[in-house]
């Protein structure tokens, strides 16, 4: 089992739609929870971190964490074309190292 | 600017030919890992340090080398690069808060390494 899953997608929603994302864990542990954007052959750049469950908002953008469920989510609101990226989620467990997943592959269709 | 800056942004390099990758960050971050990037296999990491002379080896270790002497800079080392190593190379850095909670990785602009 990987330690991170993601949805590899692709995703496609129109422009104006929200986008969901989803993310699941492994170890339980875990305490700090990333989502990362990365456009193609672009370094990956931190967009939302979340420490506790509930939500937690930042512009259009909104993580949700569920430690029992072990479950990440990101919600990107009003979804625009230059949102069309790969989103990563990642994890920081027990190691405290952290670790990515494969990433979701998100297209907004104007 | 706070950043992390990797050099060269592309290498094109024959086998066995010693070579490293310089990574700096001005943010006095403690943390700096490196992570190498292959499609399909997600990023992956290589090597992490915790601090100055502290590395340790992450999932990927093999064929590669670190040395932390300063905190600023955490260059990676191919000895004899061979060509499975092609790919694209991501450093790092993080600060650790009082509590020891990560406030999130800066990456740097990445190295597109190309070995034949």
């Amino acid at each position: 089992q990987k330690e991170v899953e993601q949805n590899s997608g692709p995703l496609s929603v129109p422009e104006g739609a929200i986008a969901s994302l989803n993310c699941t864990y492994s170890d339980r542990v875990s305490q700090s929870f990333f989502w990362y954007r990365q456009y193609s052959g672009k370094s990956p750049e931190l967009i939302m971190s979340i420490y506790s469950n509930g939500d937690k908002e930042d512009g259009r953008f909104t993580a949700q964490l569920n430690k029992a469920s072990q479950y990440v989510s990101l919600l990107i609101r009003d979804s625009q074309p230059s949102d069309s990226a790969t989103y990563l989620c990642a994890v920081i467990g027990s190691a405290r190292q952290l670790t990515f997943g494969s990433g979701t592959q998100l297209t907004v269709l104007p | 600017e706070a950043q992390v800056t990797q050099n060269p942004r592309y290498l094109i390099t024959v086998t066995g030919k010693k070579l490293t990758v310089t990574c700096s960050q001005n943010m006095n971050h403690e943390y700096m890992s490196w992570y190498r990037q292959d499609p399909g296999l997600g990023l992956r990491q290589i090597y992490y340090s915790m601090n100055v002379e502290v590395t340790d080896k992450g999932d990927v270790p093999e064929g590669y080398k670190v040395s932390r002497k300063e905190k600023r800079n955490f260059p990676l080392i191919l000895e004899s690069p061979s060509p499975n190593q092609t790919s694209l190379y991501f450093c790092a850095s993080s600060l650790f808060g009082a509590d020891r909670t990560n406030y999130g990785y800066t990456f740097g602009s990445g190295t597109r390494l190309t070995v034949v």
